[in-house]
């Protein structure tokens, strides 16, 4: 019964290599995002997407790129690894028809690059 | 864009007393101000939030407080105990990104 779900929950990886973050909610929400948080705690967000708009951080690498098979995934895909991208990913999802964008999260992706 | 601020980044306090952290926006047209909470290791959780029709607003033992005209809000936490150690996040929801901007983060420790 969990809400928002991301697999896996720990990824060690070589630099150069190219992964995937799933995510899924079963909250029926519209709208989903993924947040880089850093070693030093900051909450950043990347991606805002729903089914008509999809909002980039312009601080994201186009390394980065997030895609979404229906409403209830957002996966995060990411190439060409590198030592910078080390941090916790967090998925999460609101309901569009929320003025105030209530956000539920998921449990967060550690990624170490090596 | 929206810039949040968030202070102070460490707070220590002893069991049974009270906490504030602070944060200021720079966006006039921003409508919705959520404080999280995050336990080491978890996810970052919702525990209060305050809109900006509404000047304060409390459960509890923790409140939120809004000055829309000089664009802070504070948390408020009283009768802290051990388990109210985290790391607290405040954010704005700007009006026109409807994307949230958090805080840098206070990492508030209660000692027994």
């Amino acid at each position: 019964d969990t809400a928002v779900s991301q697999t896996p929950k720990y990824l060690v990886t070589q630099m150069g290599n190219d992964k995937s973050i799933k995510c899924e909610q079963n909250l029926g929400h519209d709208t989903m995002y993924w947040y880089k948080q850093d070693s030093k705690k900051f909450l950043k967000i990347m991606f805002s997407y729903n089914n008509k708009e999809l909002i980039i951080n312009e601080t994201v690498p186009n390394r980065f790129s997030p895609k979404s098979p229906d409403k209830a995934h957002l996966n995060l895909h990411i190439n060409s690894l590198e030592l910078g991208d080390s941090a916790v990913y967090f998925c999460a999802s609101s309901p569009i028809h929320s003025v105030y964008n209530e956000q539920f999260f998921g449990p967060g992706t550690r990624l170490t690059v090596l | 864009g929206e810039n949040v601020e968030q202070h102070p980044s460490t707070l220590s306090v002893q069991e049974g007393d009270s906490a504030v952290i602070k944060c200021t926006y720079s966006d006039s047209a921003s409508n919705y101000f959520p404080w999280y909470k995050q336990e080491l290791g978890k996810r970052p959780q919702l525990i209060i939030d305050i809109r900006s029709n509404v000047g304060e607003k409390k459960d509890q033992r923790i409140a939120v407080t809004l000055n829309k005209t000089a664009k802070h809000f504070s948390l408020h936490i009283t009768e802290t105990q051990p388990e109210d150690s985290a790391v607290y996040f405040c954010a704005v929801l700007s009006g026109s990104a409807r994307q949230l901007t958090f805080g840098s983060g206070t990492q508030l420790t209660v000692l027994p």
